[in-house]
C-alpha cells in the first residue's frame, strides 16, 4: 500500500527555468495539499486541490506558481522562471478524515 | 487567523532525560491539534493528535494533552532515546470549510546525546 509519492526527490534548476513537481496521493485519497518548507522554518500551506478543482489557493504566490490535479495522473506544482528564493523543500500531503499523510518531499535548488 | 507558537530550539538532552516541547495556538472555532516528527531528509510523520478539549494523544511514549483553557498542546516524553533525535512540529487544523489544511509552528530540533 504505497504512501504519498513525490518525484523527483531532488531537483536543480537554473534561474529562469521551469520546475515541475509531481505528487501522487495515497490510494483512495482525492484531496491533495502542497506545502513549502524554507530552510530552518516550518511548513507553509500553499494550495489545496481536489480532482480537477482548486479549492483553496490562499497560500500560493500570485505570480509564477500554479498547481493542478487532473482527473488522471498526479498533481503537479509548477514554478515558472524560478529564482533563488524558490529554493526550498516542497511537500505534498493527502488526507483522509482528520489525518494528513505526507510525501518525502522534493528539494528544489535554484542555482 | 490561525497561528501556532512553538518552543524554539535547538534542544539538546541526554538519553533518558525528560522532554517537554511547548506549543500554544490561536484559532477560530475548535481546531484539531497535531504533533509531527521529521527525521533528516524525510517527510513529516504524524506522531500524535487530539481532536477536542481534554483529549490526550499518545504514541511511542510521547504524550500531549489538548488544553483549551490555556490554548496549549505541549509534547512530553518521560525518557528520551537517541533515536528520538529529529525536528518536531506542532500543528493545527480548523477544518472550518471542510478544508484540512494545517498551520504549523516553526519546529523544534531535538538532539539526544548518549
Amino acid at each position: 500500500n504505497a504512501g504519498v509519492m513525490q518525484n523527483p526527490r531532488h531537483l536543480v534548476r537554473r534561474r529562469g527555468q521551469e520546475a515541475r513537481l509531481r505528487c501522487s496521493p495515497m490510494k483512495g485519497h482525492s484531496h491533495v495539499y502542497w506545502y513549502r518548507q524554507l530552510p530552518e522554518e516550518g511548513l507553509k500551506f500553499m494550495v489545496y486541490l481536489q480532482k480537477e478543482n482548486i479549492i483553496d489557493e490562499s497560500g500560493m504566490p500570485k505570480e509564477r506558481f500554479s498547481a493542478e490535479f487532473p482527473k488522471e495522473g498526479p498533481s503537479i506544482l509548477r514554478i515558472q522562471q524560478v529564482v533563488r528564493g524558490d529554493s526550498a523543500a516542497y511537500f505534498c500531503a493527502s488526507s483522509r478524515r482528520d489525518e494528513a499523510f505526507f510525501g518525502q518531499g522534493t528539494r528544489l535548488t535554484v542555482v | 487567523g490561525n497561528s501556532v507558537t512553538q518552543m524554539e530550539g535547538p534542544v539538546t538532552l541526554s538519553e533518558e532525560a525528560f522532554l517537554t516541547i511547548n506549543c500554544t495556538y490561536t484559532a477560530t472555532g475548535y481546531p484539531s491539534l497535531f504533533w509531527y516528527v521529521q527525521y533528516p531528509g524525510e517527510g513529516l510523520q504524524l506522531l500524535l493528535k487530539a481532536t477536542k478539549a481534554d483529549d490526550k494523544g499518545s504514541n511511542k511514549g510521547f504524550e500531549a494533552t489538548y488544553r483549551k483553557e490555556t490554548t496549549s498542546f505541549h509534547l512530553e516524553k518521560g525518557s528520551v532515546q537517541v533515536s528520538d533525535s529529529a525536528v518536531y512540529f506542532c500543528a493545527l487544523s480548523d477544518q472550518s470549510f471542510g478544508n484540512e489544511k494545517l498551520t504549523f509552528g516553526t519546529g523544534t530540533r531535538l538532539t539526544i546525546i548518549p
